[in-house]
């Protein structure tokens, strides 16, 4: 039961324009959201994250939006930089869960110069 | 650095053999969690501990997966008779518990790789 998809495993921007990145989640209990970047071979990296209380959340380039009623919410990074090249992950994280994350599968950006 | 530390950062081991992985949290750090990726998939939750208490353990955990954080501090993770379908990226994260939610910071990881 994937209760985290996104669905785009890849996706390709040209430097200086937008990146969005899409996520969907099933599981109504989910209270706070979270977006990570991961290069190869190293862990996780924390971007920007929302709580559900929350529609949008911005930090610098990075604006997370979440839809609750659609159990959607999307990375948008503007503008966009070849070191923004990485894998990126929507988590989630609340209900019987507790403060454990549920990840999804990642979108691949390239961002190309 | 004071971030999530992870040892061996790789490690090879014939199938049948014990491993033991090392995580050492950020210092301040009350909760710490392992979790688990394969190719192509986001990490897996395996369990957490909140201080040295082991809080919960997925079901993933199988009974050769061991977890320990004595003392509230590092934590180790052992996998007994080790199979390739245990080949994986193994993940520790930590993160202050303040408040209702808080992000998790993660280490390098430590890439198991069982021949």
């Amino acid at each position: 039961d994937q209760q985290v998809k996104q669905n785009s495993p890849s996706l390709r921007v040209q430097e200086g324009r937008i990146s969005i990145l899409n996520c969907d989640y099933t599981n109504s209990m989910f209270d706070y959201f979270l977006w990570y970047k991961k290069y190869p071979a190293e862990g996780p990296t924390f971007l920007i994250s929302i709580s559900s209380i929350k529609d949008k959340n911005e930090d610098g380039r990075f604006t997370v939006f979440l839809n609750k009623s659609a159990k959607h919410l999307s990375l948008h990074i503007v503008p966009s930089q070849p070191g923004d090249s990485a894998v990126y992950f929507c988590a989630a994280s609340g209900g019987w869960g507790g403060s454990r994350l549920t990840f999804g599968e990642g979108t691949q950006l390239t961002v190309n110069p | 650095d004071t971030g999530v530390s992870q040892d061996p950062r790789h490690k090879i081991t014939k199938r049948g053999q014990n491993v033991t992985f090392r995580c050492d949290p950020i210092s301040e750090h009350n909760r710490l969690y392992w979790y688990r990726q394969t190719l192509g998939q986001g990490p897996e939750f395996l369990t957490y501990f909140q201080n040295e208490a082991q809080l919960e353990k997925s079901r993933l955990l199988s009974d050769r997966f061991s977890a320990e954080r004595p003392k509230g501090s590092f934590s180790t993770l052992e996998i007994q008779r080790t199979e390739q379908g245990d080949s994986a990226m193994y993940l520790c994260a930590s993160s202050l518990a303040v408040g209702a939610n808080t992000e998790a910071f993660f280490g390098q990881g430590t890439r198991l790789t069982v021949v």
